[in-house]
């Protein structure tokens, strides 16, 4: 089974900063990669998707890359905001038909 | 655009009673994916459905069990429930006939609270 750990548990960092999310699998062959956010009690909100034939996906301040031969993707976060407070999650899937999530990381942006 | 339906958003029931949640994927979308999420957990996937057909099955219950029917939509039929049944719910689609070029997309998750 794929097991898929995310570095930081948590982290607080003041509003502007830069950042970086890290995820790692113990299988690295991933065929597609997603990076999630959720509010608390609230759903999953699909940040970036990295395909198969893919090694890194941008949206707006965030950037997303896997790195296959390793097994592991980083989620950078640029200028930091308030708003970006939120627990953030990556899934990883194989040839299967279903993802793996990871642990999560927690994310406070201090004003 | 339209997204993934869950029904209800809330439910509380108690022990031993049967529970049903509802999810609607995106139109066009032919798989359907559930997940369960307990409290301070990640998301552990229980069962999918490409085509109305069970696809792959995790670490859900013998006490559980789902179908997707012909409009696509699914239910989880969730019988003698437990204490430890109490999670969020999420359900989510994609498109298997395109691949997955599109990922998951996930509903908004029904919150099953068993007292």
């Amino acid at each position: 089974k794929q097991e898929v750990t995310q570095i930081p548990a948590a982290l607080s960092v003041p509003e502007g900063e830069n950042l970086v999310l890290n995820c790692s699998f113990t299988d690295s062959a991933i065929y597609n990669l997603q990076w999630f956010r959720q509010d608390p009690g609230k759903g999953l909100t699909s940040l970036l998707l990295i395909q198969s034939s893919q090694r890194e996906q941008t949206s707006g301040r965030l950037n997303a890359s896997l790195d296959k031969s390793s097994g592991r993707s980083t989620l950078y976060i640029a200028a930091s905001q308030p708003g970006d407070s939120a627990t953030y999650l990556c899934a990883g899937a194989n040839t299967g038909n279903q993802f793996y999530f990871g642990t999560g990381t927690s994310l406070t942006v201090i004003p | 655009a339209a997204g993934v339906i869950q029904s209800p958003r809330h439910l509380i029931k108690e022990k031993r009673e049967t529970a049903t949640l509802k999810c609607y994927p995106i139109p066009r979308h032919d798989t359907v994916y559930w997940y369960q999420q307990g409290p301070g957990q990640d998301p552990q996937f229980l069962i999918s459905f490409y085509e109305k057909m069970q696809s792959d099955k995790g670490s859900i219950p013998d006490r559980f069990s789902a179908q997707q029917f012909s409009d696509y939509h699914s239910e989880l039929n969730m019988s003698s429930l437990e204490l430890g049944d109490s999670a969020l719910y999420f359900c989510a689609s994609s498109n298997q006939g395109v691949g997955w070029a599109g990922g998951y997309t996930f509903g908004s998750g029904t919150r099953l609270t068993v007292v």
